[in-house]
């Protein structure tokens, strides 16, 4: 299976910074990774696909970049919703694998 | 707009099968742009995939879990199906059923049930 790392596990952050997640898989996926935001209690929801193309109704603070082995995702300006936990996706490969996750927390 | 829901049992005994059902509405299971996948999240933990189904019946498990489980669908309910037998504590988990792009992310999730293997 392809691993995914996530890094930080844990990041504090105040509402208008900018952060950046990282991701990184233990082979070359080109750019098959997809981002998701999950708030407590409810299900993921897509953010980002394809490494850097925004899913429709998201907002442009959120963006993608990488290919290969290492990618990040940034927000620019944290708004309060944004404070959740983020998972990178790899479908490169079979079985599709995630990070293990972030948890953006408010400082 | 596409809605994905999780129905079945939330407590399931040891050694038992769990059984799960994600109806979709707003949309064709029998698309060919889409597959439906079930995916799972122990407590405090992150994502794993379990495996897809394909609206004609193709599927795909995850080696992990392949030799217990089995996913199945009604084309004419809009349903598909997760069933994971001889299921252990281990098993206690958030299930999700999404449809995949066939692209491969997912871009829409049900709601997720809790389903805890406990006697």
């Amino acid at each position: 299976d392809v691993q995914m790392t996530q890094s930080p596990s844990t990041l504090s952050a105040s509402v208008g910074d900018r952060v950046t997640i990282t991701c990184r898989a233990n082979q070359t996926i080109s750019s098959w990774l997809a981002w998701y935001q999950q708030r407590p209690g409810k299900a993921p929801k897509l953010l980002i696909y394809k490494a850097s193309n925004l899913e429709s109704g998201v907002p442009s603070r959120f963006s993608g970049t990488g290919s290969g082995t290492e990618f990040t995702l940034t927000i620019s300006s944290l708004q309060p919703d944004d404070f959740a936990t983020y998972y990178c996706q790899q479908y490169n490969n079979y079985p599709y694998t995630f990070g293990q996750g972030t948890k953006l927390e408010i400082k | 707009q596409v809605q994905l829901q999780e129905s079945g049992p939330g407590l399931v005994k040891p050694s038992q099968t769990l059984s799960l059902t994600c109806t979709v509405s707003g949309g064709s299971i029998s698309s060919v742009d889409y597959f439906w996948t079930w995916m799972r999240q122990h407590p405090g933990k992150g994502l794993e995939w379990i495996g897809y189904i394909y609206y004609t019946g193709s599927t795909y498990y995850n080696p992990s879990l392949k030799s217990r489980v089995t996913i199945s669908v009604d084309t004419s309910k809009n349903q598909f199906s997760l069933k994971l037998n001889s299921v252990t504590a281990a098993d206690t988990a958030v299930y999700y059923c999404g449809r995949y792009n066939s692209s491969g992310y997912c871009d829409y999730w049900g709601q997720g049930t809790l389903v805890t293997v406990s006697s």
